[in-house]
């Protein structure tokens, strides 16, 4: 069974600072995975989707890593703003054809 | 281009009372999901369409879940006799095959 685990679980960083996110799977076996973000009371919003083919994907200020091999990915934010505040997570897609997500990195830039 | 949308955004029933949600994929669509979401947790998988018929139905929780897709697009999830253990915020997602999955904004379900 494939399990998806995010770490940290909460993030708190000054603004103009990196972020790093973490995300872990336990079966490599994976079709894609993808990124989301979450914002109170709102519901997802795809950020990047990395093809298991992929080393990594970009987008403005965002990049996500994929190593499929050691079950990891890693979300790139550079040069926060206070408006990156959110819950940002990750969820990988098998051959089974579901979507299995971890529990979010909640994460606040303070100004 | 239209997102997914979901109806109702808010549900409160009573316990015991049956509710239907509805899900209105992104046009074209083959691929439909419904997943839940409770409070500070990432959303957990419930029914996977593919067309018309369920590909995968292992994350119903119980035989009270039942969802339907009967014309490949729009979908309806199902409860029976709600539990309090029920209230959760249900996501609908959809995607054209094996691509990204788009998400609609939720039905927040509250069982009193």
């Amino acid at each position: 069974k494939q399990e998806v685990t995010q770490i940290p679980a909460a993030l708190s960083v000054p603004e103009g600072e990196n972020l790093v996110l973490n995300c872990s799977f336990t079966d490599s076996a994976i079709y894609n995975l993808q990124w989301f973000r979450q914002d109170p009371g709102k519901g997802l919003t795809s950020l990047l989707l990395i093809q298991s083919s992929q080393r990594e994907q970009t987008s403005g200020r965002l990049n996500a890593s994929l190593d499929k091999s050691s079950g990891r990915s890693t979300l790139y934010i550079a040069a926060s703003q206070p408006g990156d505040s959110a819950t940002y997570l990750c969820a990988v897609k098998g051959s089974w054809g579901k979507l299995q997500f971890g529990a979010g990195t909640q994460v606040v830039v303070t100004p | 281009g239209a997102g997914v949308s979901q109806t109702p955004s808010n549900k409160v029933t009573e316990k015991g009372k049956y509710v239907e949600l509805r899900c209105d994929p992104i046009s074209g669509h083959t691929a439909l999901y419904w997943y839940r979401q409770s409070l500070g947790q990432g959303p957990e998988f419930l029914i996977y369409f593919q067309g018309t018929g369920a590909a995968d139905d292992s994350g119903l929780p119980n035989d009270r879940f039942f969802a339907v897709r009967p014309e490949g697009s729009v979908s309806t999830l199902k409860i029976q006799r709600t539990e309090r253990g029920d209230s959760a915020v249900y996501l609908c997602a959809s995607s054209a095959g094996q691509t990204e999955l788009y998400f609609g904004p939720g039905t927040r379900l509250t069982v009193t």
